[in-house]
């Protein structure tokens, strides 16, 4: 069975920074592209970052793009994500998400349950 | 970027009514990065279509996606009382990947 696992979330204040973690199992990880998505409250879904299965190819959202970093450790079966000056708008449900295959440029079959980010002062 | 707007955003219909929700791109999208995704309160989205007609694995063939670029619909043939959710449309052809705002299917 197909799992992904985040964790790392929680209260932060503005300008500070969090590492979110996603850790995978039930597929052999380094034949996948993963990705972060998120959701603020009562909104809808936004495309954050992807990683190509070897980090060779690495894509960000411009609202993120200079202030976060997504990275994977294939022999740890584990994605992250480096959130640094974080804004209030950063606020949100972040999802780890998997690609469909080792394709990068195809939807996302597996989700993660979630981790809430909260920044505020 | 690619923005896509959904319509409408809220579908009011009864069990085994059919649904059909529309999603038009800003730009052209090739029908091969189109996908559909469910989502209900309190879960993470489900991928419903992928390449704007195929069906994900154990989704119902009551589900079915068409259309080519910028206009891509949904079909729900008839209305089961666990497809009332919201849904959204995914083009994932260009960084960054981008979603539109969402349908909601409610019960009438």
């Amino acid at each position: 069975e197909v799992q992904l696992v985040e964790s790392g979330g929680g209260l932060v204040q503005p300008g500070r920074s969090l590492r979110l973690s996603c850790v995978a199992s039930g597929f052999i990880f380094d034949d996948y592209a993963l990705h972060w998505v998120r959701q603020a409250p009562g909104k809808g879904l936004e495309w954050v970052s992807g990683i190509t299965w070897n980090s060779g190819n690495i894509y960000y959202a411009d609202s993120v793009r200079g202030r976060f970093t997504i990275s994977r450790d294939n022999a740890k079966n584990s994605l992250y994500l480096q959130m640094n000056g974080l804004r209030t708008e950063d606020t949100a449900l972040y999802y780890c998400a998997r690609g469909r295959n080792n394709d990068f440029w195809t939807g996302q079959d597996y989700w993660g349950q979630g981790i809430l980010v909260t920044v505020s002062s | 970027e690619i923005v896509l707007t959904q319509s409408p955003g809220t579908l009011s219909l009864s069990p085994g009514e059919r649904a059909t929700l529309s999603c038009r791109a800003s730009q052209s999208v090739d029908s091969t990065y189109l996908a559909w995704y469910q989502q209900k309160p309190g879960q993470a989205p489900r991928l419903l279509i992928y390449g704007a007609s195929s069906r994900a694995t154990g989704i119902p063939d009551r589900f079915s996606g068409s259309g080519s670029g910028p206009d891509f619909t949904l079909t729900i043939s008839r209305l089961q009382p666990e497809d009332f959710a919201v849904y959204f449309c995914q083009q994932y052809g260009s960084s960054p990947q981008t979603f539109g705002q969402g349908t909601k299917v409610e019960i009438k």
